[in-house]
């Protein structure tokens, strides 16, 4: 299976803390979202970082790419309780129209 | 306001029943997709469609139906074929043609089996 893998699957911070979420892919691709869906409503796009940039920005997101370890992390710096949700990585692969989308990791912020 | 909406929010099937999830966007968007979620997991591909007219299986093809008379819609029909329907399906487009592979969702349809 091409589906990227969510590292942790869950993760409980209080909030003010940072939230670090990893995302593994097994096939090259030619960009890697990440996406934020709250419990029972549809996934809203955070972020897309393309194969040949390395690191990207977004308000209190920073996401970072290493094709050659074929892995991203998504960093959610002074977290708040609103963050509260789950978050997917996706990627698009090269030669594909499929967009794979991991299980997800559960992030939850105490307030 | 632009977006994508998807109807009904809760679905009831009956056995031997078809049911038909609509979808409907004003984006303007060329590409349109079907997702099914199961409870803790992430999203599977059932059937894509880049233009009207024309759709591809995903992943998790049995048992469901659409079609792409129209560009703004993205009907999907899950039949009795399907013997575990219960999910949450989760209706998404694109404008990949302007190299923008951000996919856009609509608000997800909850379908229960009686």
């Amino acid at each position: 299976s091409q589906q990227g893998e969510e590292d942790p699957q869950a993760l409980s911070i209080q909030e003010g803390e940072n939230a670090t979420m990893n995302c593994s892919y097994k096939t090259s691709i030619n960009n890697l979202q990440w996406y934020r869906q709250n419990s029972g409503r549809g996934l809203v796009h955070l972020i897309l970082i393309r194969s040949n940039e390395r690191e990207k920005h977004s308000g209190r997101l920073r996401v970072t790419l290493d094709t050659s370890k074929k892995s991203s992390s998504l960093l959610i710096t002074a977290s708040r309780a609103a963050d509260t949700a789950s978050y997917f990585c996706a990627t698009d692969h090269t030669g594909g129209f499929k967009t794979i989308f991991g299980a997800g990791t559960r992030l939850f912020v105490k307030a | 306001d632009g977006g994508i909406t998807q109807s009904p929010k809760y679905l009831f099937r009956k056995e031997g029943q078809n049911v038909t999830l609509s979808c409907e966007q004003n984006l303007n968007h060329d590409a349109m997709y079907w997702y099914r979620q199961d409870p803790g997991q992430g999203l599977r591909l059932i059937y894509y469609s880049q233009i009207v007219n024309d759709f591809q299986k995903g992943d998790i093809a049995e048992g469901y139906s659409v079609s792409r008379e129209k560009k703004e819609s993205f009907p999907l029909t899950v039949t009795s074929a399907q013997k575990n329907p219960t999910a949450f399906y989760l209706c998404a487009s694109s404008n990949y043609r302007q190299n923008q592979e951000t996919q856009y969702f609509g608000p997800g349809t909850r379908l229960l089996v009686l």
